[in-house]
């Protein structure tokens, strides 16, 4: 799989748009982005994944660049329970391979 | 109800014990994992298993086995704690290598 590298933490404003980077310069064809999160050591949550098409569901919205070697996570107005380590994942789906978790960008939602 | 549980949600045990930790899910998906998570750490591969019949060390096997029972039931063992296990672990299962959906984690201490 290859390895994605992204910020060790960021902050953002209460109702605000969370925009969060990930490089996965390494990324190869048929590997798929996937964001997870983890909220104060509960179990990892799934958010979003996609291959190369921006991606939308009711929790937030992916958006990958053209030569797929970045992507951002977006969750529209951040809220104080939207605290958590977010983690940046590619991986080749319907195929065995673990999810390489790596350190995940810590987002903090202020007041 | 969660789709995956796991039990016990805490556990204290003494070194040489001998412990079990339990999943069940109720999502119909085929493959399940064992994660472990240290502190500050991402999740790191225990064992995993395609069907009843199909069972896979991950990247730290060593001083842990697992048992699937059934198609919604896998267990971990630890033969012999020892306090480096100590750690938050967690159970996931998915369809066919899909997304991975995650339980809510054990906390075990071995003192």
């Amino acid at each position: 799989d290859a390895k994605t590298t992204q910020p060790p933490s960021m902050d953002c404003a209460e109702g605000r748009a969370a925009n969060l980077p990930c490089n996965h310069s390494t990324i190869s064809g048929n590997e798929y982005v996937y964001w997870y999160r983890q909220i104060h050591s509960q179990g990892p949550q799934y958010i979003i994944h996609g291959l190369k098409n921006n991606e939308t569901n009711e929790m937030a919205s992916l958006i990958i660049t053209e030569d797929r070697k970045s992507s951002t996570l977006i969750l529209p107005h951040a809220t104080l329970r939207d605290t958590a380590v977010y983690y940046c994942i590619v991986r080749v789906a319907r195929n065995f391979n673990k999810f390489y978790f790596g350190s995940g960008t810590k987002l903090n939602v202020k007041p | 109800d969660a789709d995956v549980t796991q039990t016990p949600r805490n556990r204290i045990t003494k070194t040489g014990k001998r412990i079990m930790l339990e999943c069940s899910q109720t999502k119909g998906h085929d493959r399940m994992y064992w994660y472990r998570q240290d502190p500050g750490l991402g999740l790191r591969l225990i064992y995993y298993s395609f069907d009843v019949k199909d069972i896979n060390k991950g990247e730290i096997s060593d001083g842990y086995s697992v048992s699937r029972q059934a198609q919604a039931k896998f267990s971990l063992s630890l033969e012999s704690a020892i306090p480096n296990q100590t750690a938050l672990y967690f159970c996931a299962t998915s369809w066919s290598g899909d997304t991975q959906y995650f339980g809510p984690g054990t906390r075990l201490t071995v003192l």
